[in-house]
Order: C-alpha cells, then structure tokens, then sequence
C-alpha cells in the first residue's frame, strides 16, 4: 500500500519567514495530495491541494509543489504568521484504493514573535 | 451550512463499558471514514464506509465496531476489547471530489 513520510517532525520559525514541509511517497499510482492544517483540539481543515497533473499551485501564502518523478510534494508558508502556528499534514491517494488518504505523520509549526 | 458533526465533544468511559461516538454528515456524501489519533501522533484509520450498509475494517479495527444504516450517519462503538482506547477520534466524509471534510473530534479518555 501507500507510505507518506513527512519532515520535519516540528519546525520553529520567526514570524515573516517561510516554512517548508516535505513529503514523500511510494505509490505511483497516486494521484491527488492535500494538506491539512490542524490546530489544538480541532480537526484537520484542507489548506490546499494538488493533482499529478499539476506541477506547483498558490493560494496567497500558500504553495505546493509536486514532483512526480521523484515522487515527492512539498507546502511552502511564506510571510509567517503566529496563526500559522499548527500541526500540518500532507496527504495522498492511490487510485485503486477506494479513495482512502494515506497521510503523513504531522509536522508541528511554532510561529515565534 | 453543510458540515459534519460528531459528539460529543468529550467522552468518558469506565473499564469494562462500550460507548459509541456520534457523526452525523449533511453533505450528502457516500463516503465515510473514523480516524484514531493519539497525542502527537498522526491518524490511524480504523473503519470506512463508502456506501450504506456496507463497511470495511481499516489498519487498527480491533476493538471498534461501526455501522451505516443512513447515508447521514457513521456511528462508532468502542467496545471493551479496546484496551487503550483513550485518544482523539475523528470522523471525516468524502464526496465525489478528492477532499475529505473532518469533524471537530471527540476526545475519548478512561477512568
């Protein structure tokens, strides 16, 4: 089946700077890849996502990239912001799987003053 | 507004005694999912339905039980012979379109 890895587990950074979180993955055959911004005590709300046939896609600070032949994608959080502060999780779906999401294990931002 | 909704909030359960967690979906959507995740973990899936009356066990099912009687609902029962079911639960919900939209949680803790 699918494996998601993601790094860094967390990831400090001072406010104005950007963030990065990569994440890799094993299916070929995957074809869609959210992100996932969770904040203490919620659920997880979609920020932004990707399909294989898209190489980078922007939603005001927001980006993703996605390289299919290495099969890796990653989410870029420019201009930083204290209410960046969260648990982020990158996802994806392997066609054939009845649409389950495999996701990564989390990457903790802190956003500093 | 459309959205999904589990209760509740938080949930408490003696040894020994089963206790069902509500979610209840108003987008109409086919699929739904229950997720674990434990403190600074990331989610485990433990049951998905992508139809009424039709589940399927997901990584760590052992202990849970489910059923999908109406499209709007996926109740979740932790049974007794969950031994560690103190955790975040989730319930998520999937349309014709990729995304997944979660619920708040329930957070299930043992006394």
């Amino acid at each position: 089946g699918e494996n998601v890895e993601q790094h860094p587990s967390t990831l400090s950074v001072q406010e104005g700077d950007s963030a990065v979180i990569k994440c890799t993955y094993s299916d070929s055959a995957s074809n869609y890849f959210p992100w996932y911004k969770q904040e203490l005590g919620k659920g997880p709300q979609l920020i932004i996502d990707i399909r294989s046939n898209v190489g980078e896609k922007k939603d005001q600070r927001i980006a993703v990239t996605l390289n299919k032949t290495a099969k890796h994608f990653s989410l870029h959080i420019t201009e930083t912001q204290p209410e960046d502060s969260a648990v982020y999780f990158c996802a994806a779906i392997p066609t054939g799987t009845a649409s389950k999401l495999t996701f990564g294990t989390g990457t903790r931002l802190q956003v500093t003053l | 507004d459309g959205g999904i909704t589990q209760s509740p909030k938080y949930l408490f359960r003696k040894e020994g005694q089963n206790v069902t967690l509500s979610c209840e979906q108003n987008l109409n959507h086919d699929a739904m999912y229950w997720y674990r995740q434990d403190p600074g973990q990331g989610l485990r899936l433990i049951y998905y339905s992508q139809i009424v009356n039709d589940f399927q066990k997901g990584d760590i099912a052992e202990g849970y039980s489910v059923s999908r009687e109406k499209k709007e609902s996926f109740p979740l029962t932790v049974t007794s012979a969950q031994k560690n079911p103190t955790a975040f639960y989730l319930c998520a919900s999937k349309g014709l379109l990729y995304g997944y939209t979660f619920g708040s949680g329930t957070r299930l803790t043992v006394v």
